[in-house]
């Protein structure tokens, strides 16, 4: 089947850098994709690998690893209006852009 | 660019009811809309994919005779709740994509309350 894993909830201070894992399965891996979401809005694009290595976005920089099926999602200079839940998303092949979303990680971020 | 509107943003319903839901891309052409379902603290669920001037493609265990889904342009698909039961209450999001990119622009959502 196809699934991802990340962790429920992290705390981290201000000021701080915060990393969020993501574990997948899939049956045709096409790309990883990390999206943000306050209480209350819908998510927002923050990140996509295809490839293995780093990408890099201001604060933000999101990592891939194909042969371990493993990525993450790095904050840096964390901010409290970074607090969100943070969403990991595997496009499948051939699944005509469908995402499959992991469970969502609450970043909680302590002064 | 690449803005998704919903409308309405929030909206309150009788048990029996019909409520309709429009997503609407408003500087790019969407070639497929997908719409989601998300229960509070929980991820978003995919309801169901659609793409302009074709029938819309379900997941399972979504009703498609109790979610109507209409995509009628490239710029509009619509989501229509009917007869509406307390447990459709939910935060309802739709997303478009735009061809060969590979995000999902996510519209503000429609939080949907049924009494």
């Amino acid at each position: 089947g196809q699934s991802l894993e990340q962790p429920s909830e992290v705390t981290a201070v201000e000021g701080a850098i915060v990393q969020i894992n993501c574990t997948y399965q899939t049956s045709g891996f096409y790309g990883l994709s990390w999206y943000q979401q306050h209480d209350g809005g819908a998510p927002t694009f923050l990140s996509y690998n295809g490839l293995d290595g780093l990408e890099e976005t201001g604060r933000f920089s999101s990592f891939l690893s194909r042969s371990d099926s493993y990525g993450y999602l790095l904050l840096q200079e964390l901010q409290m209006k970074d607090s969100a839940s943070y969403f990991c998303a595997v496009r499948d092949r051939g699944s005509n852009y469908q995402l499959i979303w992991g469970a969502g990680t609450k970043l909680i971020i302590k002064p | 660019g690449a803005v998704v509107s919903q409308h309405p943003s929030w909206v309150i319903c009788k048990s029996g009811t019909s409520v309709k839901i429009e997503c609407r891309s408003l500087d790019f052409q969407a070639t497929t809309m997908f719409w989601y379902r998300q229960f509070p603290k929980q991820s978003l669920m995919l309801m169901a994919t659609s793409n302009e001037g074709s029938k819309a493609t379900y997941e399972q265990g979504v009703e498609k005779d109790k979610f109507l889904i209409n995509h009628a342009s490239l710029t509009l698909s619509t989501l229509t709740v009917t007869s509406a039961h307390p447990e459709d209450s939910s935060f309802y999001i739709c997303s478009a994509t735009r061809g060969g990119r590979n995000e999902q622009f996510f519209g503000p959502g429609t939080r949907l309350t049924v009494l």
